[in-house]
């Protein structure tokens, strides 16, 4: 399996404009979950789904940010309008079941820097 | 509420030393405990995990963790650090409640000196 894949690795923006982060998760996994991490918060969850349907999305800093999972094998993370201070490196993973028991599987990121 | 102390942002050791990262939670039910690594520019990866049974678990890498329920710990341990040990560990517990997702620690940064 390929793992988890997310793309881009590296997006360099412009403040105002939009961001899509993208992410394939494991086959199979029925678990999936977007988190942020930065020198100053750490690692953040930010938004988990559970067959396709949102579950929690407490971590979602404002209205700015927006996920979705159209499908089993698909996510997107969008960021509207970007802001300086959403640099950060923003993880997909994903598991077989519930992630506090499972073993959850992480893409490699993808680091954004919004200028 | 569930929570993670991970004692010591920063930790240094020689190669072929102990290594010790210390992880206490607090958690209302039994917890489910995890310790994951991040080695540079790279997503986390599970080293080792405690759910029920044995107290002593064995991970990657050489690697162990002892599940403490009067200390409410579970530190992470290697007899000898190798230099590609490097890197950051984090300490996670259950939340409660379904378990549905995890409460990570700030994590520790290893570095291993020659």
């Amino acid at each position: 399996d390929a793992g988890v894949i997310q793309s881009p690795r590296h997006e360099v923006t412009e403040m105002g404009q939009e961001v899509t982060l993208r992410c394939k998760p494991i086959s199979g996994h029925d678990y999936l979950f977007w988190y942020r991490q930065t020198m100053m918060r750490g690692l953040e969850l930010l938004i988990y789904f559970n067959n396709n349907v949102p579950i929690d999305d407490s971590g979602m800093p404002e209205d700015r940010f927006s996920a979705k999972m159209p499908n089993a094998s698909f996510s997107t993370l969008k960021i509207q309008p970007s802001e300086p201070r959403d640099s950060a490196v923003y993880f997909c993973a994903s598991s077989p079941g519930l992630a506090g028991v499972n073993t959850q599987y992480f893409g490699p990121g993808t680091r954004l820097t919004v200028l | 509420a569930q929570s993670v102390t991970q004692l010591g942002s920063h930790v240094s050791v020689s190669e072929g030393a102990l290594v010790l990262l210390r992880c206490n939670y607090s958690s209302s039910v039994p917890p489910y405990l995890f310790w994951y690594v991040q080695y540079p520019n790279q997503g986390l990866q599970l080293l080792l995990k405690y759910t029920t049974g044995a107290t002593l678990v064995k991970g990657i890498n050489g690697f162990e963790a002892e599940f403490k329920k009067s200390e409410t710990s579970f530190h992470l341990t290697k007899p000898s650090a190798h230099m590609s040990d490097a890197a950051e560990y984090f300490c996670a517990v259950s939340q409660a409640g379904g378990y549905n997702k995890l409460i990570f620690g700030a994590g520790t940064r290893l570095a291993v000196h020659p």
